[in-house]
This record gives C-alpha cells, sequence and structure tokens, in this order.
C-alpha cells in the first residue's frame, strides 16, 4: 500500500507541450510539497500546501501552477515546457509542518526535449 | 553561503569502516534536523531525525547536532556496499514549514 504514489514515473515529451503530474497521499498528512532534483542532486521546494491552502511559493515560473483538490492531492500542471524543466520531480507529505521530516513519492522524471 | 552545506564526495570508505558525514546550516533558529539516504534513481528515504544537542543511535547510525557550532553529522558503523548512496542532509528552520536540503554526499564502500 503505497503511502506516497505519483504519476507518471517517466514523462518524455517536447518543447512548448503542457503537462501534469499527479501525487496522492493516504498517510492522513496535513502538507504536501513539490521539490525538484537537478542533475546534481540539489533538491529545491517549489510549493507548498497546507490543507488545501497554498502556504510556499518558491520563486517558480508562472507556467508551473499547482493544484490541490484535496488534503490527500497535489497535482504539478506546467505549460509550455521547456529543456530546463528536465529534472526529477518528487512530491512529499509531512505532519504537523514538517516537524518530523517528509515521506517522498517515488518520483517523476520529466525529459524536455 | 548556501543554508544547508555538506561535501559533496565521493567519500569512499572501506567495508566494516566507519563513513563520517557532516553537515552545517546557517540558520541559527532551525529547530529539526534530518538525514535521508538516496539510492541511484530512488527517492530519499528518511533514516534519522536529531531535534536536540548529543547523540542519537538507531542500529548502525549515529546522528550528532551541536547547535551552538550549528553542525549535524552522520556516523555509519560496519559500513556494508548496501549503503553505498547519497546521504542528504535536511533541515526544518520551523518558521517556514518546509525541509531545506544540503546537495548530498556521495557515499562508496568499496569491498
Amino acid at each position: 500500500d503505497t503511502a506516497v504514489s505519483q504519476t507518471p514515473k517517466y514523462l518524455v515529451t517536447q518543447m512548448g507541450n503542457d503537462k501534469s503530474i499527479k501525487c496522492e497521499q493516504n498517510l492522513g498528512h496535513d502538507t504536501m510539497y513539490w521539490y525538484k532534483q537537478d542533475s546534481k542532486k540539489f533538491l529545491k521546494i517549489m510549493f507548498s500546501y497546507n490543507n488545501k491552502e497554498l502556504i510556499i511559493n518558491e520563486t517558480v515560473p508562472n507556467r508551473f501552477s499547482p493544484k490541490s483538490p484535496d488534503k490527500a492531492h497535489l497535482n504539478l500542471h506546467i505549460n509550455s515546457l521547456e529543456l530546463g524543466d528536465s529534472a526529477v520531480y518528487f512530491c512529499a507529505s509531512s505532519a504537523d509542518r514538517a516537524d518530523y521530516g517528509y515521506t517522498f513519492g517515488s518520483g517523476t522524471r520529466l525529459t524536455v526535449v | 553561503q548556501k543554508e544547508v552545506e555538506q561535501n559533496s564526495g565521493p567519500l569512499s570508505v572501506p567495508e566494516g569502516a566507519i563513513a563520517s558525514l557532516n553537515c552545517t546550516y546557517s540558520d541559527r533558529v532551525s529547530q529539526s534536523f534530518f538525514w535521508y539516504r538516496q539510492y541511484s534513481g530512488k527517492s530519499p528515504e528518511l533514516i534519522m531525525s536529531i531535534y536536540s544537542n548529543g547523540d542519537k543511535e538507531d542500529g548502525r547510525f549515529t546522528a550528532q547536532l551541536n547547535k551552538a557550532s550549528q553542525y549535524v553529522s552522520l556516523l555509519i558503523r560496519d559500513s556494508q556496499p548496501s549503503d553505498s548512496a547519497t546521504y542528504l542532509c535536511a533541515v526544518n528552520t520551523g518558521t517556514a514549514s518546509k525541509l531545506t536540503f544540503g546537495t548530498g554526499t556521495r557515499l562508496q564502500v568499496t569491498l
């Protein structure tokens, strides 16, 4: 029974396309996150939602739009994909404002060609 | 100055030795500290958390925290080839409700 599940696992698409990544957690956590991991393994936060409310929005291009229909789901839509968007995108969830760490999803490897 | 700094490595240790991984952080109000292990192509997995100064042991892993020096470390005793991975240090300042990660240290345990 997967705790944090992401789909798809791999995404290969052309520049200019629009794509979405979905995330669901069954841990009962209140907070969900999107992180981007670049080729050097650096994990950088993009967005965070607490009970469907956006609480963190780092300096991310407007082409990236998160949506949280309920506290168990967090999706990421990316418009007009660029080569530099190629990375691994991780969804994560936490209880109580990350005081106890995160549980990560398995990641989505996005390749823009 | 980066918020969370780690030596990228690779750190190479022979099987059975102690691996010592270090991390420094810049925000003095940081409250909770974590070590994640990430195998190539996999997601980060939480292996240790520490909240107060001193040592915390869990099996072969010991986390050490020194808030005055803004320093947190992870010791892996009796290192095994299966410990070969990237180890990510993460810090929660408590104000922004998020973890800030270091760039990770790649550990190689050699036979």
